[in-house]
């Protein structure tokens, strides 16, 4: 069965330092995204791609970067980790408009 | 400011209780999902509406978009605890794939 991966699931950083999550697919789908959860805000969109190569940013994509090498991965880089990026994150992947999105199992992140 | 605003942000009823949940915009949107979320785990799609006016019904959950394509809502008919959970309402942003999604609505079905 096709699957939406992330890791890890839970991390610990400090403030200052550069932090990678993962996200794997094998939907084989074009569109993935990341998205942030946090108490009252529902999910909130930090960048998404369309294809290899190819990023775009969100509503909340200030201190985050990702990267689009191949279909399966969209690795998402907090440049210098701060306090208010202590949230939990959500990858996920869609066919195209009206259809499924699929989600991660998510990453909570603290940054202390 | 959301694009989407759901109503009531938490609920709290008991089991056989009726619900409504709302999800509200001032824009016009192509079609609207609903999913729900439960404590660690990643939103599940529950529906999609792409019709105005359009109505759907999965077992006791009834779905209705509105007529103008601005607003949806969804009914649970005499809650079970295995409701509990975070009712999200989506709908697409610029003509593309991207996925709004409201605050969400927590609810919570007590025996």
């Amino acid at each position: 069965d096709a699957e939406i991966t992330q890791s890890p699931r839970h991390k610990i950083t400090e403030t200052g330092r550069q932090v990678t999550l993962a996200c794997h697919q094998t939907w084989n789908h074009n569109n993935m995204f990341w998205y942030r959860q946090d108490l009252g805000h529902g999910l909130r969109l930090i960048h998404y791609s369309y294809g290899v190569q190819d990023t775009n940013k969100g509503e909340v994509s200030d201190g985050y970067s990702v990267s689009r090498s191949n279909t399966e991965d969209l690795p998402l880089t907090l440049e210098s980790a701060a306090s208010s990026q202590t949230s939990v994150y959500f990858c996920a992947t869609r066919r195209g408009v009206n259809t499924e999105a699929f989600f991660g199992q998510g990453t909570r992140l603290t940054v202390v | 400011t959301q694009l989407l605003e759901q109503s009531p942000q938490f609920l709290s009823i008991q089991e056989g209780e009726n619900l409504t949940v709302y999800c509200n915009s001032s824009s016009v949107f192509s079609s609207l999902q609903w999913y729900r979320q439960e404590p660690g785990e990643g939103p599940v799609l529950l529906v999609t509406v792409v019709t105005g006016g359009e109505v759907k019904k999965l077992k006791r959950l009834t779905f209705q978009f509105g007529d103008a394509r601005k607003d949806s809502s969804l009914h649970i008919t005499a809650a079970q605890t295995g409701d509990t959970g975070l009712y999200l309402c989506a709908g697409p942003v610029k003509a593309g794939n991207m996925l709004t999604f409201g605050g969400g609505t927590r609810l919570m079905v007590k025996p």
